[in-house]
């Protein structure tokens, strides 16, 4: 089944800075890519995604970029803020027919942005 | 439109007790998915209800157990609980159709003695 790696586990930068969160996937037929924020004490929060026909999608300060012949994806913030310190989660999830697809998370990536 | 409800928002069961998590998705999704998220497992799919069916399922024992009703309300069951089942209980709404979005609520924080 798909499996999802995603590094650093913990991400430390100064306010202003931008940070990087890298994920890799393992099913080639993967192809609906959110990523999700999750404060202490609530649910994940959607930021941003990215389908398969897409190799990159900027909103604001943030950007995903996808690689489908390296099955990677990552995020980037940039100019981050206090408020952007959280865990931050990729996912990735094959949708077909008119099936959801069930998500598969990587880790969790704890970033914390001091001022 | 109001956001994902879930309740209660913390329970304490001890083992070999059952309970019901309950799930109400964004006015209009049709499709509810729930998860588990552990620090060691992470966030772990159970199953996906759509129009009261169970669409998909993860890899859990038996003992996990759901349903929707007509509503699109979502209740999730896990009986005979085992320490291991204390975790955060994650529930995710999306109107169903092919790679919709999903929004998650703040989920159920059970705790097994």
């Amino acid at each position: 089944g798909e499996n999802v790696e995603q590094h650093p586990s913990t991400l430390s930068v100064q306010e202003g800075d931008s940070a990087v969160i890298k994920c890799t996937y393992s099913d080639s037929a993967s192809n609906y890519f959110p990523w999700y924020k999750q404060e202490l004490g609530k649910g994940p929060q959607l930021i941003i995604d990215i389908r398969s026909n897409v190799g990159e999608k900027k909103d604001q300060r943030i950007a995903v970029t996808l690689n489908k012949t390296a099955k990677h994806f990552s995020l980037h913030i940039t100019e981050t803020q206090p408020e952007d310190s959280a865990v931050y989660f990729c996912a990735a999830s094959i949708v077909f027919g008119g099936s959801q697809g069930n998500l598969i998370f990587g880790k969790g990536t704890k970033l914390s942005v001091k001022p | 439109k109001a956001g994902v409800t879930q309740t209660p928002r913390y329970l304490i069961k001890t083992r070999g007790q059952q309970v019901t998590l309950s799930c109400s998705p964004i006015s209009g999704h049709r499709s509810v998915s729930w998860y588990q998220q552990t620090p060691g497992q992470g966030l772990q799919f159970l199953f996906e209800y759509f129009s009261e069916t169970q669409r998909n399922k993860g890899n859990f024992p038996g003992r996990f157990s759901g349903r929707q009703f007509s509503n699109s309300r979502s209740e999730m069951n896990v009986s005979t609980l085992e320490l291991g089942d204390s975790a955060l209980y994650l529930c995710a709404s999306s109107p169903g159709q092919r790679g919709d979005t999903q929004y998650f609520g703040p989920g159920t924080r059970l705790t097994v003695l």
